[in-house]
Formats: structure tokens, sequence, C-alpha cells
């Protein structure tokens, strides 16, 4: 089954301690990125990468890393997290298919509180 | 900077109506448009996606729209059931093919369908 999954689906930590977020997809896509979700603010774009070791900074990328040394995964690194960091992590890779150029498939998300 | 807007914010309706969920983007240069279901606790799932030349795609009960010039997208749900209450995101793709994979997202319409 085509998918995204990222892991943890849930996380509570301390400010400070460094955590990272797993995300990985089996469709074999070139691109894939990261999202945070926060009421009234809808869904914005931490990180991108548009290939192996490719990566670039979204809309809101300050206080968070990525690395992307293999296709299928794309972790998300918070070295020291803060509780305005707590929020619904989206990881999503897109197709490139010639058809559905720019379909985004999303994962199950990961709920992060940052006490 | 492109921005996207969803009017209703939320829409309560009886089961069997047809209903129409609004989008509207600042830049008309997009490269296409997704329309995507969130379900409480859950990731999204794609619904429809329109590429900038297309000014319609149609699944199953769904049907959007894309009127690039006046910067406006609706999904129009026909014979709504309960099944469909979810909050529905609109997200645009930006303008070239190299980046469409960014996306900016509404902040949804919460659909309720009540039975």
């Amino acid at each position: 089954e085509a998918q995204v999954t990222q892991n943890p689906r849930y996380l509570i930590t301390v400010t400070g301690k460094k955590l990272t977020v797993t995300c990985s997809q089996n469709m074999n896509h070139e691109y894939m990125s990261w999202y945070r979700q926060d009421p009234g603010l809808g869904l914005r774009q931490i990180y991108y990468s548009m290939n192996v070791e490719v990566t670039d900074k979204g809309d809101v990328p300050e206080g968070y890393k990525v690395s992307r040394k293999e296709k299928r995964n794309f972790p998300l690194i918070l070295e020291s997290p803060s509780p305005n960091q707590t929020s619904l992590y989206f990881c999503a890779s897109c197709s490139r298919g010639t058809t559905r150029l720019g379909e985004q498939y999303f994962g199950p998300g990961t709920r992060l509180t940052v006490t | 900077k492109q921005e996207v807007t969803q009017i209703p914010a939320a829409l309560s309706v009886p089961e069997g109506e047809n209903l129409v969920l609004n989008c509207s983007f600042t830049d008309s240069a997009i490269y296409n448009l997704q329309w995507f279901r969130q379900d409480p606790g859950k990731g999204l799932t794609s619904l429809l996606l329109i590429q900038s030349s297309q000014r319609e795609q149609t699944s199953g009960r769904l049907n959007a729209s894309l009127d690039k010039s006046s910067g406006r997208s609706t999904l129009y749900i026909a014979a709504s059931q309960p099944g469909d209450s979810a909050t529905y995101l609109c997200a645009v793709g930006k303008g070239s093919s190299g980046s469409a994979r960014q996306l900016t997202f509404g902040s949804g319409t919460q659909l309720t369908v009540l039975p």
C-alpha cells in the first residue's frame, strides 16, 4: 500500500530536549516536505526537499532542521524544542506523474507537545 | 505572498443537500490547486487536483472548479452524507513546475452533515 508514515504519532517532551520525528514514504517520490498545523494559522511549510541531499527552507523554518540522506526518508529534527513548537506536524511527499504532477500525499500527523 | 482564504469557516447542512465550499487566492500565477479532506486526529486525504490549465475535475459526488483569472475555486458536494463530515482544505501550488510542490493552504471549512 502506498503511504507516508510518521513516528511517533504523539510526543510529549520538555524544553531543550532534542528530538527527531521520522518520515518515510514508499512511493519513490523525489519531493518531500514538512508542515505544521496550528489553530487559526492553517498548515505552514517548514522545510522541503526536492531530492536526496537537496533541502530548502519553507515559510517557518526557525528552530527546525532536516536531512535527506535517502530518497524514502525525511526526518525532522528539533535541536532545542520550545513551547511555541507545540503543534501538529505533517510530512508529505509528491508524485511526478505527468497527469498528476504536484499531487501531494500526507502522513497521519505527529502531535507534539513541548512543556 | 500568496494568501488563500476559505469561506465559510464552518458549515452545517442536513443530509442530502448539495453544497458548495469556496476558496480564493490572491496570486493567480498558480501551478495547480488541490482539495483535501481532514478528519479529526488524522492526516490529509487528497480529493481532487486541478492543474492550472484545467477548469474542473470530478470524482464521484465531488466536483472542483478553477477560475485562475478571478483567483477562485469551488468544491461542489452532491447529495451530502454524514460521512462527508470533515474539514475541507484548499491548497495552491506555486507558479512554476519546479516549485509547484510548495503548497499554500487555506484555513479550511469544517463541514457537518446532519442525519
